[in-house]
């Protein structure tokens, strides 16, 4: 399917476990992007990459990994989950430009027991 | 940090009634803003990328203007309808920067 994907799109985990939230895009863009929603918070970026094997930090970067051996994937890891990461996960893509837009998958509603 | 402010954080009104919201951003290096609309239990959604300063644009009864000299940008929505509650974003990039940073957005609710 045409688009950009996100699995799991529920899970629950328990502290200190580590868990992988995939993102898969199919429009091959460049930038992919990594955005949490926390009420009051608004989405906040955790990590980005602009092209394949380029990261970088975004507002909120303690606790989290990523990588982005090809272009389609970007894996966001929480390496020792906290229940501060409870939250909802969003992935994002857009090709390069001043105008384009961004295009955001389903989400990923995590929650660290 | 880039500092990106929405006004009002809700806001409800009646079906038929028209309303406006602001964002505020940075005036200095501006490169683009963005309106996404958000509705609940789905993805946020483009409506508008403007670049230029003076920018208007037109989707149906939504449109939105771009002052980047003070920085700012409104959103109004005409004769507001239930379909179109929803959380409405903004999104601001800076020349430097490749990615959007994210106001919190407002809330509208409109009842028939």
């Amino acid at each position: 399917d045409a688009g950009i994907t996100q699995s799991p799109r529920y899970k629950i985990t328990e502290t200190g476990r580590q868990v992988t939230l995939m993102c898969h895009q199919t429009w091959s863009h460049s930038y992919m992007f990594w955005y949490r929603q926390d009420l009051g918070h608004g989405l906040r970026l955790i990590y980005y990459s602009a092209a394949a094997d380029i990261t970088d930090k975004g507002e909120v970067p303690d606790g989290y990994v990523v990588s982005r051996s090809k272009t389609e994937n970007f894996p966001l890891t929480l390496e020792s989950a906290t229940r501060s990461q409870t939250s909802v996960y969003f992935c994002a893509s857009r090709t390069t430009g001043q105008n384009t837009e961004a295009f955001f998958g389903q989400g990923t509603r995590l929650t660290v027991v | 940090i880039l500092n990106v402010e929405q006004s009002p954080q809700s806001l409800h009104v009646q079906e038929g009634d028209s309303t406006n919201f602001t964002c505020s951003f940075p005036s200095s290096n501006f490169y683009a803003l963005h309106w996404y609309r958000w509705e609940t239990a789905k993805s946020p959604e483009a409506l508008f990328v403007m670049t230029l300063n003076g920018d208007e644009k037109k989707k149906g009864r939504i449109s939105a203007t771009l002052n980047t000299k003070e920085g700012y940008s409104y959103l109004y929505i005409k004769g507001s309808q239930p379909e179109d509650s929803a959380t409405y974003l903004c999104a601001f990039r800076d020349q430097a920067g490749t990615a959007l940073i994210f106001g919190k957005g407002t809330t509208l609710s409109v009842s028939s």
